[in-house]
Parts: C-alpha cells; structure tokens; sequence
C-alpha cells in the first residue's frame, strides 16, 4: 500500500542527546515535511524539501537538522540545542508543495527525560 | 502571516446529532483541507476543498474563497466522529497553515 512511514512510534531520550526520527514515503511524492505538535495546539512547520537534496527552513527550525538525500526519505534530527523537544512529530509528503494535497504518517511521540 | 481561526473551539455531542465547524483566514488560498486526527494522534485527510462543496458519506464541506471561509458539515454523528478536526490553508509561501483545531467529543 501507498503511504507514509514514521518510525519509530514512540521515542525516549535523556538530556544533551540527539535523536533521528525517521519518514519514508512510497507515494513518489516530490515535497515532504516535518510538523511539531504541542498538546491542544495544531502543528508548526519545521523544515520542509521540494526536491532532493534541497530542504529549508520552516517557522521552527531552530535546534532541528534534516537531509534529503534520496526522493523517499526525509529525516529529521532533533538536536541537544532544542530546548524544549518533547512533542509529537508529523511527517507529510504531498506532490508538489503549492497546490498538492497533503499527507501525514502516524506520527513519532517524543519525550525527553 | 495569513490567520487561520477555527470555531468552536470545542463541541460536545449527542450521537446522532448534527455540527457545522467553521473555518475562517484572513487571505486568499488556492489549498485548504480539512483534516481529523483521531485519538492515536494520526491526521486522517477528509476534504481537499479550496474552492465549491463535496460530500463523502455523512460529511460535507464548503468553501466560499472569495468571503474566506470554509464550513465542515457532520450529520448523524457517531463516537467514532470524536476527535480533532484541523483546518489547513496555503500561505503566500505556500506552506500549509493550520489553525488550532476544533475538539469534538461525541457521547453514546
């Protein structure tokens, strides 16, 4: 089946450590992103990627690192310099970024101790 | 930046009974979808509607651009309707903004 795959689900992590949240998509989409979501809100845009090896900054970038080095797989590296990580993650992917619809994996929750 | 604002906030329900969310930005889109994400957090995609009506079983929705809103219908609702419903519209860079949801609770 066509879809979106986040992995992993659920991530624990201490302080000062980095973590690479994974997304993979087999839609053949061209542009993909990385939203946050903070409990009761709706979702921030991180970093996104039209294209290979082409990504940029979104409205929270700080603290978050990504790469885009083949059309089906855009991860995204949550830094020791996020001062505040713990949150739920959304990859998307859609065709083409201004008029594509979106769609979202299932999401990676991470909490740091 | 464009201004995406969702009402209600928050809506409690009877099965069975009907609810009309709302969706309002503050400038011209050529992308909106709405969006459910159920309790396990995943956003299921319902409507890409920037512009006219459509209709996918007991739901509905419509988008008026030029007075720059968009209404989500739900008849008979169900438990399985509980959830958040998220608007999203295309800023003048393209990238989808969101607004913050409304939460929808649907009781047996």
């Amino acid at each position: 089946d066509g879809g979106i795959t986040q992995s992993p689900k659920y991530l624990f992590r201490k302080e000062g450590q980095n973590v690479t949240l994974s997304c993979e998509q087999n839609l053949n989409h061209d542009a993909m992103y990385w939203y946050r979501q903070d409990p009761g809100q709706g979702l921030r845009l991180i970093y996104y990627s039209q294209i290979v090896n082409d990504f940029q900054k979104g409205d929270i970038a700080e603290g978050y690192s990504v790469s885009r080095e083949k059309k089906e797989s855009f991860p995204l590296t949550v830094t020791s310099a996020q001062k505040n990580p713990t949150a739920f993650y959304l990859c998307a992917s859609s065709s083409q970024k201004n008029t594509g619809e979106l769609f979202f994996g299932e999401g990676s929750r991470l909490t740091v101790l | 930046g464009i201004q995406v604002e969702q009402s209600p906030p928050d809506l409690i329900l009877q099965e069975g009974a009907n609810s009309t969310l709302r969706c309002n930005f503050s400038d011209s889109v050529n992308n909106l979808q709405w969006f459910h994400q159920n309790p396990w957090g995943q956003l299921i995609n319902l409507f890409y509607i920037p512009s006219g009506t459509k209709q996918n079983g007991r739901l509905s929705a419509t988008t008026v651009a030029t007075e720059r809103y968009s209404l989500l219908y739900i008849s008979s609702s169900q438990t399985t309707d509980s959830g958040v419903y998220f608007c999203a519209v295309n800023d003048n860079n393209n990238d989808m903004r969101f607004g913050a949801g409304t939460r929808l609770t649907v009781k047996p």
